[in-house]
């Protein structure tokens, strides 16, 4: 059975940094695109970041490049994202997800982590 | 950036009635269109994949249909369990994008 299980998400203050990550379980991690996805609190869905399975290649939303890096540990089975410059349109519950390699659309997903930028 | 649409913004149903949604990008996006649908305090659920493909374990009464730029997401008889929140979600260009969102609700 496919589990993702985000964690790292809370409060953090304008300017700041946080890593989430979302431990995988149940496929071969190392074979599939994994992306996150986030969600703001009453809004819709808005794509992040994907990366690759080998890890060589990533991707980003106009709206975090730069400030945020999609990064995986085949040997943990494990996603991260590492956000730094944080801004209050930035709070969100993040969720990472599995998408079907290379195909560009998402057959899991995690629970989320909510992030919340606020001082 | 391919922009998408959705319509309507609202959908008051009753259970048994048939639901039909819309979602339109602002340039083709060939076959590439996903539908998910997203129930409160949930993660979203995969629907329907390249416009028409019902993922797995999806009931027979979601069916999509389209290409191109326009794409309709059909509930043929709405059941309890299915209002909710739906969003489509183009896989045809980077960056990916979602729609707006379609809220489906018990009339």
């Amino acid at each position: 059975e496919v589990q993702l299980l985000e964690s790292g998400g809370g409060l953090v203050q304008p300017g700041g940094s946080r890593r989430l990550s979302c431990a995988a379980s149940g496929f071969t991690f190392s074979s599939y695109y994994m992306t996150w996805v986030r969600q703001a609190p009453g809004k819709g869905l808005e794509w992040v970041s994907t990366i690759t399975g080998s890890g060589t290649t990533t991707y980003y939303a106009d709206s975090v490049k730069g400030r945020f890096t999609i990064a995986r540990d085949s040997s943990k089975n494990t996603l991260f994202l590492h956000m730094s410059s944080l801004r209050a349109e930035d709070t969100a519950v993040y969720y990472c997800a599995k998408e079907r390699s290379g195909y560009g659309y998402y057959d899991y997903w995690g629970q989320g982590t909510l992030v919340t930028v606020s001082s | 950036e391919v922009v998408l649409t959705q319509s309507p913004a609202t959908l008051s149903l009753s259970p048994g009635e048939r639901a039909t949604l819309s979602c339109r990008a602002s340039q083709s996006v060939s076959s590439y269109l996903v539908w998910y649908q997203q129930k409160p305090g949930q993660a979203p659920r995969l629907l329907i994949y390249d416009a028409s493909n019902r993922a797995t374990g999806i009931p027979a009464r979601f069916s999509g249909s389209g290409s191109g730029t326009d794409f309709t997401l059909t509930i043929s008889s709405l059941e309890p369990e299915d209002f909710a929140v739906y969003y489509c979600q183009q896989r045809s260009n980077w960056p990916r994008t979602f729609g707006q969102g379609t809220k489906v609700e018990i009339k």
